[in-house]
C-alpha cells in the first residue's frame, strides 16, 4: 500500500503570492490532517478534514484553508504568504476519526517564502 | 488547557548505550499519549501510544515507554541505542473531545548517537 503522498516537495513563493499544497492520503483512509513545524513553534495543528467536512481547526488566520475532495485527498491553501509562513507542512492520515486513531504522516512539503 | 513539554532539547548517547527521553504533559482526563520520531526530512513515524491499561507500553524498534499518572509523565526508554536511532522524537497527547485526531506536540528532543 503507497504512503500519505504530498506534493510538490519543495515549494519557494514570494511574499503576497498564493500557494496551494496537496496531500493523498493512504488507500482507504478518510481523515486527513494538517500540521505545520518550524524550528520556533515546533509542531501545530492546522485542519482535519473527514468525509469532505473541515472537522477541527487550529489557531491559525484565515489566509489558511483548506479542503477535502469526494476520494479524500485534500489541499491546503495559504493566500497572500508572509516570511512566517515558511515551514514544512505536513500531512497526515487515518482510517477513522478519534484520537485513538493511528495517523500516517506524508514526508511534508518544504515551503519557503522569500 | 493541554500540553506537552519535552525537557530535553537535545541529548547526546553512545552508541550500545541506554537511553531516556522525557515527556511531561498536562491533561484533564485520561491522555491519549504518543511518541513519535521524525528523520531528516521525513514525516512523523509512531513509536507507541498509550490509551488505557498496561502503563508499560511496548513500541517497534525496541522502544518502550511507561504512563506515570501521579507524575504526568510519559517517558520513553530504550535499553540499547542504535546509531540509525538519530532523529528526532515528539511526544504527543491526544486532544480533548470526541472524534478528533487532533495531536498537541511537545517541541522535540534532538537525539544524537556517539559511535
Amino acid at each position: 500500500k503507497a504512503g500519505v503522498t504530498q506534493t510538490p516537495r519543495y515549494l519557494i513563493k514570494t511574499r503576497g503570492q498564493q500557494v496551494t499544497l496537496s496531500c493523498s492520503p493512504i488507500s482507504g483512509h478518510r481523515s486527513v490532517s494538517w500540521y505545520q513545524q518550524t524550528p520556533g513553534q515546533g509542531l501545530q495543528f492546522l485542519f482535519e478534514y473527514f468525509s469532505e467536512t473541515q472537522r477541527n481547526k487550529g489557531n491559525f488566520p484565515g489566509r489558511f484553508s483548506g479542503r477535502q475532495f469526494s476520494n479524500s485527498r485534500s489541499e491546503m491553501n495559504v493566500s497572500t504568504l508572509e516570511l512566517g509562513d515558511s515551514a514544512l507542512y505536513l500531512c497526515a492520515s487515518s482510517l477513522e476519526r478519534g484520537p485513538n486513531e493511528k495517523l500516517f504522516f506524508g514526508s511534508g512539503t518544504q515551503l519557503s517564502v522569500l | 488547557a493541554q500540553s506537552v513539554t519535552q525537557p530535553d532539547i537535545h541529548i547526546t548517547v553512545s552508541e550500545g548505550a541506554s537511553l531516556e527521553l522525557r515527556c511531561n504533559y498536562s491533561y484533564g482526563a485520561t491522555p491519549y499519549l504518543f511518541w513519535y520520531v521524525q528523520s531528516p526530512g521525513q514525516g512523523l513515524q509512531l513509536l507507541l501510544k498509550y490509551f488505557s491499561g498496561d502503563t508499560l507500553v511496548q513500541g517497534i524498534k525496541g522502544f518502550e515507554a511507561e504512563f506515570k499518572r501521579s507524575q504526568s509523565s510519559f517517558n520513553l526508554r530504550k535499553p540499547s541505542v542504535h546509531w540509525s536511532d538519530a532523529a528526532e522524537y515528539f511526544c504527543a497527547v491526544g486532544a480533548q473531545g470526541s472524534n478528533t485526531g487532533k495531536l498537541i506536540f511537545g517541541q522535540g528532543t534532538t537525539l544524537q548517537v556517539k559511535p
